[in-house]
């Protein structure tokens, strides 16, 4: 079975730290993604990347930077949190040569930034 | 750009009931898939269904169905004789094929009542 695993389940931070949320993928896939969740917006794609040391903005990439330095291994990082931060963050990935397109997902990190 | 919509943001049924939850999608794109992820409440996202644009019959998983509509661009999901362990955020998405990107909607909170 694919794992996605992220570092943490719950993430309470200040305003202004700089916070990193990690992601891992046993399955060697090539894609991976981090979205945010919010109520009543759904899932919105942050960034994602398609190979080690590659990266593509997503729809709402302002406030974060990433970083994928080894293929199984991308992490999100807030250069400053704030308030507006708040949020779930989900991890997915997949491969293209995979059972068309599934993505799978971690299980979240639920980011307070107070 | 391509866009979903879910127009249910919460819905809820007695156990062993059928519902229907409905999802709209715009694209000018021929070829492009079409998924319902579950997000159980704490759990994992995982993949429902997955519909190709080009195959004119409609995926059935199961107690999961889909109403694939192409030219009204419809793509409902049905769940019959529904379970408790149903209860869920439900959220369409969609991905133009040879691209690398999930487009979310907003998600319909699905409640089933013993």
């Amino acid at each position: 079975d694919v794992k996605v695993t992220q570092s943490s389940r719950y993430l309470v931070k200040r305003t202004g730290e700089k916070v990193f949320l990690e992601c891992v993928q046993d399955m060697d896939h090539e894609n991976m993604f981090w979205y945010r969740q919010d109520p009543g917006l759904g899932l919105r794609l942050i960034y994602f990347s398609y190979d080690v040391k590659m990266k593509e903005k997503g729809d709402i990439p302002e406030g974060y930077s990433v970083s994928r330095e080894k293929k199984e291994r991308f992490s999100l990082i807030l250069e400053s949190a704030s308030t507006n931060q708040t949020s779930m963050y989900l991890c997915a990935s997949y491969s293209a040569s995979g059972t068309a397109y599934e993505q799978y997902f971690g299980p979240g990190t639920r980011l307070t930034v107070t | 750009a391509q866009t979903v919509t879910q127009s249910q943001p919460e819905m809820s049924v007695q156990e062993a009931e059928t519902v229907t939850l409905s999802c709209t999608y715009d694209t000018s794109e021929n070829n492009y898939y079409l998924f319902w992820y579950k997000q159980p409440p704490s759990r994992q996202m995982i993949l429902v269904i997955r519909q190709e644009a080009y195959k004119q019959q409609n995926a059935t998983e199961n107690r999961f169905s889909v109403n694939f509509q192409k030219a009204a661009k419809s793509f409902s999901l049905k769940i019959s004789d529904s379970q408790l362990g149903d209860t869920a955020m439900y959220f369409c998405a969609f991905m133009t094929e040879g691209a690398q990107k999930l487009v979310f909607g907003q998600g319909t909170r699905l409640t089933i009542n013993p």
